[in-house]
């Protein structure tokens, strides 16, 4: 089992619509939640970064983090095609840690 | 502009030959590393180093080799004894540690031949 499960996708969702991408983990251990975008021959950007469990909230994105199920997820609101690309969670359990990444999710937004 | 170069974007090799990835950053970042990204596997862990003249091994080091002897620079070599070199080799640098933030450079697409 991998220590970071993502669905791979692609998901296609129109102009304007909310966006779930979700992950999971399975080390306790984490504390540091972290969701990438990439766009296609591109390095990833960091979107949003969470320390342990609860919401937080930058502009379109929510990132939300549920430590008691192991469940990291990213909301976008309000979906553009500029939104298109791989969004990739990641997880550490902090410090100088490693980053264990999940597989990518693959998002397309067609107007 | 701050920012983590990466060179040359795209680069192929022939079989048996050793290959040196370029990875320059003007952030004055102590940490910087390595990945490797293969099609629905995410990104794996090649090399790491958390200061100059020292670095640790990732999760998929046979194969490369590295050295850091200048805190901007942390040149990645890809050896002949890799035997499966064709990805998107990604670089990346952190002030903290990579749990905390990392800048990712624009990456390297290494092709066997």
């Amino acid at each position: 089992q991998k220590e970071v499960e993502q669905d791979p996708g692609p998901l296609s969702v129109p102009e304007g619509a909310i966006v779930s991408l979700n992950c999971t983990y399975s080390n306790s251990a984490f504390q540091y939640f972290m969701w990438y975008r990439q766009y296609s021959r591109k390095g990833p950007e960091l979107l949003m970064y969470t320390y342990s469990s609860g919401n937080k909230e930058d502009g379109r994105f929510t990132a939300q983090v549920d430590k008691s199920s192991k469940y990291i997820s990213l909301f976008i609101r309000d979906s553009q095609p500029s939104d298109s690309a791989t969004y990739l969670c990641a997880s550490a359990s902090g410090g100088y840690n490693k980053l264990i990444f999940g597989a990518g999710t693959r998002l397309a937004v067609h107007p | 502009d701050g920012g983590i170069t990466q060179s040359p974007k795209y680069l192929f090799r022939k079989e048996g030959q050793n290959v040196t990835l370029s990875c320059e950053q003007n952030l004055n970042h102590d940490a910087m590393y390595w990945y490797r990204q293969d099609p629905g596997q995410g990104l794996r862990l090649i090399y790491y180093s958390q200061i100059v003249n020292d670095f640790q091994k990732g999760d998929i080091a046979e194969g490369y080799s590295v050295s850091r002897e200048k805190k901007e620079s942390f040149p990645l070599t890809v050896t002949s004894a890799q035997k499966n070199p064709t990805a998107f080799y990604l670089c990346a640098s952190s002030t903290r540690g990579l749990a905390t933030e990392a800048f990712f450079g624009q990456g390297t697409r290494l092709t066997v031949v």
